[in-house]
């Protein structure tokens, strides 16, 4: 069982539609991140989250969102999503932002139509 | 700068016989280095960690990866394989200072009976 829990496992859903992918640590991590990943890749970093404040955005497209609500939960809002954002999206923690290890979930399997 | 190479697209070993995967890393700075395996369809797990204590870390599930500063090289070890070990394995570089991870291009890891 992974201490990062990301809902859903699987979406699908049209280029028009609006979506959240949300992500929960409970570990009391002060970082969080998403990651996108295509298949056979590694994981490319979108966003990074130190104390609740966002302090990178890797140039990713407006169409997709992020906030943090509190220290514990991290979402992802999604619209006007294109057909080559399909992937697996990936939510890490860590205990501060910088050379730690981070602690993944187990993903969004995320297909848009 | 940051950079890591993994030597091998895909490695196959046979049950019970050891394990090499291939890391060879570049960094500006005294760096961090990490290992993790991602399972289909799963998130990645951390397997172990090097942050400037002993060069020799053990990992979990059997794993052992050695820090060889005048090679540049982290490479992961075990010495004997079991079927669940089949799996994507990435190198994973950081450096204190840094909110990023940078990745290798990842190494799968067969394993026949």
């Amino acid at each position: 069982d992974t201490e990062v829990t990301q809902t859903p496992k699987h979406l699908v859903m049209g280029m028009t539609n609006k979506k959240s992918l949300k992500c929960e640590q409970h570990m009391g991590h002060r970082a969080m991140y998403w990651y996108k990943q295509k298949a056979k890749k590694p994981p490319e970093l979108m966003f990074v989250y130190s104390y609740e404040k966002l302090s990178i955005n890797e140039s990713v497209p407006s169409r997709f969102s992020p906030e943090c609500p509190n220290s514990s939960l991290l979402n992802l809002h999604l619209h006007a999503l294109q057909p080559e954002d399909s992937a697996l999206y990936l939510c890490a923690s860590s205990q501060e932002a910088g050379a730690q290890p981070q602690h993944f979930g187990d993903g969004t399997r995320l297909s848009i139509l | 700068a940051q950079s890591v190479t993994q030597l091998d697209s895909h490695v196959s070993v046979s049950e019970g016989t050891p394990v090499l995967l291939r890391c060879n890393y570049s960094s500006s700075y005294s760096p961090s280095l990490f290992w993790y395996v991602q399972h289909p369809n799963k998130g990645l797990q951390l397997l172990l960690k090097y942050t400037s204590a002993a060069t020799l870390v053990k990992g979990i599930n059997g794993f052992e990866a050695e820090f060889k500063k005048s090679e540049t090289s982290f490479h992961l070890t075990k010495p004997s394989a079991h079927m669940s070990d089949a799996a994507e394995y990435f190198c994973v570089v950081s450096a204190a200072g840094f909110q990023k991870l940078v990745f290798g291009t990842g190494t799968r890891l067969l394993v026949s009976p």
